[in-house]
């Protein structure tokens, strides 16, 4: 079944620390999205990606950055985790024409004590 | 620019009442129009879409129809249900950029029993 993948589901990390966070799909979208999702629910694009090799940065300023070495897999890092990267970060893909829309993942909720 | 603008939430309702959400756009082109659902703990899932003028998107009971008179999507239900609870949010999507889908802030719903 196609589908977008996300993991951890849920990440509590110590201050200092180095995470990634796995986003994979199985669709063979070309294109790819981080979104930082803030308490007020309100989404922020963090990072895009419309093919391999080729990452840009969103609207919202990041201190994460972004990879994309195969079409499937579009991971975020984040160097040294703060408190103020505690969030929810949802991934997307999409592919062909506007009309179809965005496939997100179920997202990780990534907590820095 | 491309931007959504929602009704403000929380909104809470009870069981059976008709729901409304409203969703105008503001868009340099002729946008697909979308309707996500967001359900607690969860990524955001597509409910319902629409692509051209006076098109219906319907799915679950909810329907909304491109008004581009009015430049407005607007999100109706006539019967809610508790299992409705979730954050709806309104987006567009343009052709021409990776960064083609335009969010809403996202409206809470609560229905009590």
């Amino acid at each position: 079944e196609a589908d977008i993948y996300q993991t951890p589901r849920y990440l509590v990390i110590g201050t200092g620390k180095k995470i990634t966070l796995e986003c994979s799909q199985t669709m063979g979208h070309d294109k790819m999205y981080w979104y930082q999702q803030d308490p007020g629910m309100e989404l922020h694009l963090i990072h895009y990606s419309y093919g391999v090799n080729s990452t840009e940065k969103g609207d919202l300023s990041s201190e994460s950055t972004v990879s994309r070495i195969r079409t499937e897999h579009f991971p975020l890092t984040l160097e040294s985790a703060r408190p103020s990267h505690t969030s929810q970060y949802l991934c997307a893909s999409s592919g062909g024409a506007p009309r179809y829309g965005y496939t997100f993942g179920s997202g990780t909720r990534l907590t820095v004590v | 620019g491309n931007s959504v603008t929602q009704m403000e939430g929380p909104v809470t309702l009870s069981e059976e009442a008709f729901l409304t959400i409203n969703c105008t756009y503001t868009a340099t082109g002729y946008p697909s129009l979308f309707w996500y659902v967001q359900y607690p703990g969860e990524g955001l899932q597509l409910l319902l879409k629409a692509t051209k003028a006076d098109d219906k998107g319907s799915n679950k009971g909810f329907e909304a129809t491109y008004r581009k008179e009015t430049t407005s999507f607007h999100l109706e239900k006539g019967s809610v249900q508790v299992s409705d609870s979730a954050v709806y949010f309104c987006a567009l999507r343009l052709e021409g950029s990776a960064r083609q889908l335009t969010f809403g802030s996202g409206t809470q719903l609560t229905v009590l029993p």
